[in-house]
């Protein structure tokens, strides 16, 4: 069955540092893979999709994730944070089945910035 | 293009008591979603409805829960009688069909309706 794991539940990077947040799936066949955020009492909002085309995929506020099936990970990147940046983001693999697909979500990994 | 709506935002109610939300998704997208959001965790799929018909309902708790999407369109989820471990957000995220009937990978999600059962 397909699922992501999501390591670390927070994270906690300064202003303007690297941000590494970490996404491993399990799929027996191709995956589509999404990163999505969520600000706080707001619902979710997609940052990028993989969906088999290019490996390295741009999502909007500067992210992006590189997926690599040798490692089946889908890590989320930024190079320079920002402290709007502060928010929940989640990992999720899509599971097709009988002409139909739905999202299976990951925990969630908290961003915190500090100045 | 407006996104989907769900009412209420916040909801209070005490065990035993019953409530409802709505969704109303995106013009033109056959798929809706009901997930549950605890605090702390990532959303679970409770139902999928493809139109009006339901094709994945096999983690929705169905002696308490309902939901129903009549038209094929807006979609209501009921909760009757409520226990405090129901207290969560309710997603509702809906989603469209590519060219030829093959389904998108995307969902797009509504604000939520933030349940607390005291």
């Amino acid at each position: 069955a397909q699922s992501v794991t999501q390591l670390g539940s927070h994270v906690s990077v300064s202003e303007g540092a690297l941000v590494l947040l970490r996404c491993n799936y399990s799929s027996s066949v191709p995956p589509y893979l999404f990163w999505y955020v969520q600000y706080p009492n707001q619902g979710l909002q997609l940052l990028l999709k993989y969906t088999s085309a290019a490996t390295l995929v741009k999502g909007i506020n500067g992210f992006e994730a590189e997926f690599k099936k040798s490692e089946t990970s889908f890590h989320l990147t930024k190079p320079s944070a920002h402290m709007s940046d502060a928010a929940e983001y989640f990992c999720a693999v899509s599971v097709f089945s009988g002409g139909y697909n739905k999202l299976i979500f990951g925990a969630g990994t908290r961003l915190a910035v500090h100045p | 293009e407006a996104g989907v709506a769900q009412s209420p935002r916040y909801k209070i109610i005490e065990k035993r008591q019953s409530v409802a939300f709505w969704c109303n998704p995106i013009s033109g997208h056959a798929t809706l979603y009901w997930y549950q959001q605890i605090l702390g965790q990532g959303p679970k799929l409770l139902i999928q409805f493809q139109n009006n018909g339901v094709v994945d309902d096999s983690q929705l708790p169905k002696d308490r829960f309902s939901a129903e999407r009549l038209k094929g369109v807006d979609s209501t989820l009921k909760i009757q009688p409520a226990k405090l471990e129901d207290s969560a957000v309710y997603l509702c995220a809906s989603s469209f069909l590519l060219a030829g009937g093959r389904v998108a990978g995307e969902l797009f999600f509504g604000e939520g309706s933030r349940l607390t059962v005291l």
